[in-house]
């Protein structure tokens, strides 16, 4: 199976901070990756599709970047909002493994 | 509205069985693959088990393989989990989640809220 491998695995930062969050895959993907977001409480939203298309109605202050085996979703200006934790997943081989989180705090 | 969801989560004993369900709405639910996506207390998410369009292309996690079996009716707009011989790391909150393909190689892009399984003597 591949690992997906994210760090940091908590992050503190503050309202208008710019972030970077890394997903390492075990073996080759390609750029079948994606990024979701989770609040405490809600199911997962869908951020980022094929390491680096935006999702429909995800604001453009989210981008992905990568391929083969490190990607990176960065936030360029965090808002209130987007406190929360995220998993990239690949979708490349499966089981189709997500990575453990990276938990964003204030 | 786009919308899918989850029922049939109950507290079951070690051993035991459930059928999960997944009511889709607001789509043409035999265009696109579906999955299963768990997450246990405190966890981060597990993908469980995909299925194409026609059910004719079916995949499942190393940890419930042989054990579960993911099923759908098309004229139902109905997605299924079976699950048997259920033990207490099958614990959490099951999604199901629409893939953005016929198949069930691509990414999840409408998710539900989700059904609680509790496995527990």
């Amino acid at each position: 199976d591949i690992q997906m491998t994210q760090s940091p695995s908590t992050l503190s930062a503050s309202v208008g901070d710019r972030v970077t969050i890394t997903c390492r895959a075990s073996q080759f993907i390609s750029t079948y990756l994606a990024w979701y977001q989770q609040r405490p409480g809600n199911a997962p939203k869908l951020l980022i599709y094929k390491a680096s298309n935006l999702q429909s109605e995800v604001p453009s202050r989210f981008s992905g970047s990568g391929s083969g085996t490190e990607f990176t979703l960065t936030i360029s200006s965090l808002q209130p909002d987007d406190f929360a934790t995220f998993y990239c997943q690949q979708y490349n081989d499966s089981p189709y493994t997500f990575g453990q989180g990276t938990k964003l705090e204030i | 509205e786009v919308q899918l969801v989850e029922s049939g989560g109950s507290v079951v004993r070690p051993g035991g069985s459930l059928r999960l369900s997944c009511a889709a709405s607001g789509f043409n639910f035999d265009d696109y693959g579906m999955t299963w996506v768990r997450q246990g207390p405190g966890k981060g998410l597990e993908w469980v088990s995909g299925i194409s369009w026609d059910g004719g292309s079916i995949g499942y996690g190393d940890s419930v393989k042989g054990r579960f079996t993911i099923s759908r009716d098309n004229a139902k707009n109905s997605l299924y989990l079976q699950m048997n011989n259920l033990r207490a790391e099958d614990t959490a909150l099951y999604h199901c989640a629409r893939i953005y393909s016929s198949g069930w190689t691509s990414h999840m892009d409408v998710w539900g809220k989700g059904t609680t399984v509790t496995v527990s003597s």
